[in-house]
């Protein structure tokens, strides 16, 4: 089946820092998302993004779907950014089924 | 406010005691899931349901048992837990299948002894 697979798996950053997250799937996907689960274990949707690139606010993603890859680029972080980051995709074939990256765990340092 | 609702928030409970996690969306989104997730193991999908009485199996469907009776509610029951069912459970809907931006719930702690 369906690879997912997210790097780095952690991360630590000064506060202001910028970072790039990658979630590579081995195969061809109708839909990509990326969520981040704060501290208290809350799940939150960021991107939904199959293709191309969209951006809000410091956070933006690009997917490059013909390579099979997409990013999610932290600028100017901040301690409140911290979390841990998943990707996830359906698989292909229009069946709705989801699977995650195992993730990256980022932290903020003040 | 939209939203997607579980409760409870956290069970704690015994062995072979039946029991259901309740799901609700207010905002007529068509496809609901259910999602587990264990320390290493990550997020994994339950059950899925693309509309009203549409269900499916995700990942790991062995012990649990759904129903999508309204488009509101997605039921998760478990009849007869066991201890390996101790997990997060997160609910999820979005407005379509084809949509897929998702929308979580709370989740829910479930401890089985």
């Amino acid at each position: 089946g369906i690879q997912v697979e997210q790097s780095p798996p952690d991360l630590i950053l000064q506060e202001g820092a910028n970072s790039t997250l990658r979630c590579n799937f081995s195969d061809s996907v109708n839909n990509l998302q990326w969520f981040h689960q704060n501290p208290w274990g809350q799940l939150i949707n960021l991107f939904y993004i199959p293709s191309g690139t969209k951006q809000n606010g410091r956070l933006s993603a690009t997917t490059v779907a013909t390579e099979r890859y997409s990013l999610l680029y932290i600028s100017s972080s901040q301690t409140t950014d911290s979390g841990v980051y998943f990707c996830a995709v359906d698989r292909p074939s229009g069946t709705y089924k989801y699977i995650f990256g195992t993730g990256t765990r980022l932290k903020v340092l003040a | 406010e939209a939203q997607v609702t579980q409760n409870p928030r956290y069970l704690i409970t015994v062995t072979g005691k039946k029991l259901t996690v309740t799901c609700s969306q207010n905002m007529n989104h068509e496809y609901m899931s259910w999602y587990r997730q264990d320390p290493g193991l990550g997020l994994r999908q339950i059950y899925y349901s693309m509309n009203v009485e549409v269900t499916d199996k995700g990942d790991v469907p062995e012990g649990y048992k759904v129903s999508r009776k309204e488009k509101r509610n997605f039921p998760l029951i478990l009849e007869s837990p066991s201890p390996n069912q101790t997990s997060l459970y997160f609910c999820a809907s979005s407005l379509s299948p084809a949509l897929g931006t998702q929308y979580f719930g709370p989740g829910t702690r479930l401890t089985v002894l």
